[in-house]
């Protein structure tokens, strides 16, 4: 499994966009990108996917540029209720994607301030 | 309801003790996960069931842990003899095959005293 490399923490304020970039130098060609956000005292939850170029959902949006060795989360106008820490998955998304155990390092903690 | 249940939310369990910790996964969730949680730390995983067959229990760290799910719905996580090194909260997450997405439950947070 590839490995990624996250920032441990970042700050920022109510309205501004967050940007949250992810290492993942060995990833592998069939391989997805997979952000999950944790709030206190919750399971984590899916927030988007993506192989390569952009996606976008009605919560965040996914960069990956041409060589896939990193990936940029970005969350638009940030909110107080968007505090949380934010995880960076790398791994194989096939069929057997509901049958595979997900690996998560330590996250990114976000803050944000009013 | 709609999502994954566990129980109880919280554990207190005395050094020794034995705990039993309860998943509802959705309803119809062919694939079942357990994860351990150190605080401050990402999930980490325990074992997984297929319907009632448990498949991959790689993650388990001794054998003091035991999961089952006799009729491929409800899961149950044992730990036996419990460690001060067992704290942590304990993850359930549930998937659909066609899907794959876990949908993770609140967790049950073990304190071992």
């Amino acid at each position: 499994l590839a490995k990624t490399t996250q920032p441990i923490s970042m700050d920022s304020y109510e309205g501004q966009e967050v940007n949250i970039t992810c290492s993942h130098n060995n990833i592998a060609t069939n391989d997805y990108i997979t952000w999950y956000q944790q709030f206190p005292s919750q399971g984590p939850r899916f927030i988007i996917q993506g192989y390569k170029t952009k996606v976008t959902n009605e919560v965040a949006s996914l960069f990956i540029p041409a060589d896939r060795k990193s990936s940029t989360l970005s969350l638009p106008r940030v909110s107080l209720s968007d505090t949380a820490v934010y995880y960076c998955l790398v791994g194989d998304r096939g069929v057997d994607t509901g049958r595979r155990a997900l690996t998560f390092g330590s996250g990114t903690r976000l803050q944000v301030q009013p | 309801g709609a999502g994954v249940s566990q129980s109880p939310r919280y554990k207190v369990a005395k050094r020794g003790q034995d705990v039993a910790l309860r998943c509802d996964p959705i309803s119809g969730h062919v694939s079942l996960f357990w994860y351990q949680q150190a605080l401050g730390q990402g999930p980490e995983f325990l074992t997984y069931f297929q319907n009632e067959a448990q498949l991959d229990k790689s993650g388990l760290p001794s054998d003091r842990f035991f999961a089952e799910r006799p009729e491929g719905s409800v899961s149950t996580l044992k730990i036996q003899r419990t460690q001060q090194e067992d704290s942590a909260v304990y993850l359930c997450a549930s998937s659909d095959r066609e899907l794959g997405e876990q949908y993770f439950g609140p967790g049950t947070r073990l304190t071992v005293t």
